[in-house]
C-alpha cells in the first residue's frame, strides 16, 4: 500500500464549485504539505502543516484553506474553484526527526476547472 | 527569495548516452538540493537527496553533484536507456523545510 495517498486522482468541476482534496499517510509523520504544479513552473508551495495545531500558508495560499483533521489527514478546500486553480496538487509529508528531512509525495491530483 | 531554474527544459538523446541535467539556485544558504523524477500521471519519485555539507551522492547510474558556491546542481545518468525518459526536477530546500522546485526537464530517449 502506498505511503501517501490522494483522493480523488481526478476531478472536473466547474467555476465557482466547493471542491475538496484529501490527502492521507501512514507514515506517521507530523509535517504535511500541500504543492501545485504548473506546466514548466515546477511546484508551488501553498500551505504546510508542522503538526495537528500548526497550520501555514506557503506562498500561493490566496483561494485555497486546509484542515489538519488528526496527524495522518490534510485537506486542501477550494472555496470558489476558478479556471487558472486547473492544475496538479500533490501532497507531501516529512519527519523532522531524521535528517535529513526528506519530503516523500503522494501521486497526485489532477484537477480541472471549467 | 530563492529561484531555481532548470535549463534546458526538455532534452532528447539517442541510447546510450550520457545525461547532464542543470539546475541553478540563487541562494546558497540552503539544507540540501533534492533530484525527483516524474512520470506522466505520477507522483514524485525521489532519485538523490545532496546535504549541504556533501559534494556528491552516487546511486547506481545516477550521480549529482552540489557546488554551493556557484549555486549549481548537476545530475548525470550515465549509459541512458529508454526507460529513463520522464521529467526530472531539482529542488532546494531552505530553512523551515520549504522546498523550492526548478521547473524540470523533460527527458527523452530514443531507442
Amino acid at each position: 500500500d502506498a505511503d501517501v495517498t490522494q483522493t480523488p486522482r481526478n476531478r472536473i468541476t466547474k467555476t465557482g464549485k466547493r471542491i475538496m482534496l484529501e490527502c492521507s499517510q501512514t507514515k506517521g509523520h507530523d509535517r504535511m504539505y500541500w504543492y501545485r504544479q504548473d506546466p514548466g513552473l515546477g511546484l508551488r508551495l501553498i500551505y504546510y502543516s508542522f503538526d495537528v495545531k500548526d497550520i501555514n500558508k506557503g506562498e500561493i495560499s490566496d483561494g485555497y484553506s486546509v484542515s489538519r483533521q488528526a496527524q495522518a489527514k490534510f485537506s486542501l478546500s477550494l472555496e470558489s474553484a476558478i479556471p487558472n486553480q486547473t492544475a496538479l496538487y500533490f501532497c507531501a509529508t516529512s519527519d523532522p526527526t531524521t535528517s535529513p528531512d526528506e519530503q516523500f509525495f503522494g501521486p497526485g491530483t489532477r484537477l480541472t476547472v471549467l | 527569495k530563492q529561484e531555481v531554474t532548470q535549463i534546458p527544459a526538455a532534452l532528447s538523446v539517442p541510447e546510450g548516452e550520457n545525461l547532464v541535467l542543470n539546475c541553478s539556485f540563487t541562494d546558497s544558504a540552503i539544507y540540501n538540493l533534492q533530484w525527483f523524477r516524474q512520470d506522466p500521471g505520477k507522483g514524485l519519485t525521489s532519485l538523490l537527496l545532496i546535504q549541504s555539507s556533501q559534494r556528491e551522492q552516487t546511486s547506481g547510474r545516477l550521480n549529482a553533484s552540489l557546488d554551493k558556491s556557484s549555486g549549481r546542481s548537476t545530475l548525470y545518468i550515465a549509459a541512458s536507456q529508454p526507460g529513463d525518459s520522464a521529467t526530472y526536477l531539482c529542488a532546494a530546500q531552505a530553512a523551515g523545510n520549504k522546498l523550492t522546485f526548478g521547473g524540470g526537464t523533460r527527458v527523452l530517449v530514443k531507442p
